[in-house]
């Protein structure tokens, strides 16, 4: 149990269109859902805290207008980066709580490269 | 601001070895969690530590949390190459919540 899934799982777009990430949990109802962003050869950074039905908490310095995020339901966050650009090319990866204690379920990730 | 460190970095340890990764963390926290991440690949959860003395253990790896210290390791008993990844420590201040990462630990065994 505890599966999360995102989709796609990766993407090249060219530079200013938008792309749409999808983060599901497909066995178990998300009390939260977490994005964040991982450059080559570095950590995790948290991007932003998405609970269903209000709107998302954002990292200091995360464009919020940029980094859209709609929790529409208990399985499923999406991530829209608009009007992307090549410093935009990253690992975005979600994650899921099921409820406490237990830890965040990680997604497999989603690639993209802005070209 | 919760800051959390690793250290080593980078390891590189031949098979059979043994070694530690430590983390340290920098606020009052009784959570601390173990992911290990392939390359290229998400992360995957290894170790939840929920109370200060907690140990837990899987194959080679062992973890262990001192609360008071602030610090939590990762011990590898006779590393074998399939251990090799990024292993990185997260803290969360309450359950459930944002996690803050380490830098990650880039372990390579070598035969």
């Amino acid at each position: 149990g505890a599966v999360v899934s995102q989709h796609p799982s990766w993407v090249i777009c060219k530079s200013g269109t938008s792309v749409k990430i999808e983060c599901r949990s497909l066995d178990f109802q998300a009390t939260t859902m977490f994005w964040y962003r991982q450059f080559p050869k570095q950590s995790l950074m948290l991007m932003a805290t998405s609970n269903e039905g209000s709107k998302a908490t954002y990292e200091q310095g995360v464009e919020k207008d940029k980094f859209l995020i709609n929790h529409a339901s208990l399985t499923l966050s999406t991530l829209t980066v608009t009007s992307a650009h090549p410093e935009d090319s990253s690992f975005y990866i979600c994650s899921a709580v099921r409820g406490t204690p237990v830890p965040q379920y990680f997604g497999p990730g989603t690639r993209l490269l802005v070209l | 601001e919760l800051k959390v460190e690793q250290n080593p970095l980078f390891l590189s340890m031949q098979e059979g070895k043994n070694y530690t990764i430590y983390c340290n963390y920098s606020t009052t926290s009784d959570r601390l969690y173990w992911y290990r991440q392939d390359p290229g690949k998400s992360l995957e959860s290894l170790f939840v530590l929920l109370s200060n003395g907690a140990v837990k253990q899987e194959g080679r790896l062992m973890a262990s949390l001192d609360t008071k210290a602030r610090l939590s390791t990762l011990h590898i008993t006779a590393a074998v190459h399939d251990l090799s990844a990024t292993y990185f420590c997260a803290v969360d201040k309450t359950s459930g919540s944002r996690l803050t990462f380490g830098e990650g630990t880039q372990l390579t065994v070598n035969p």
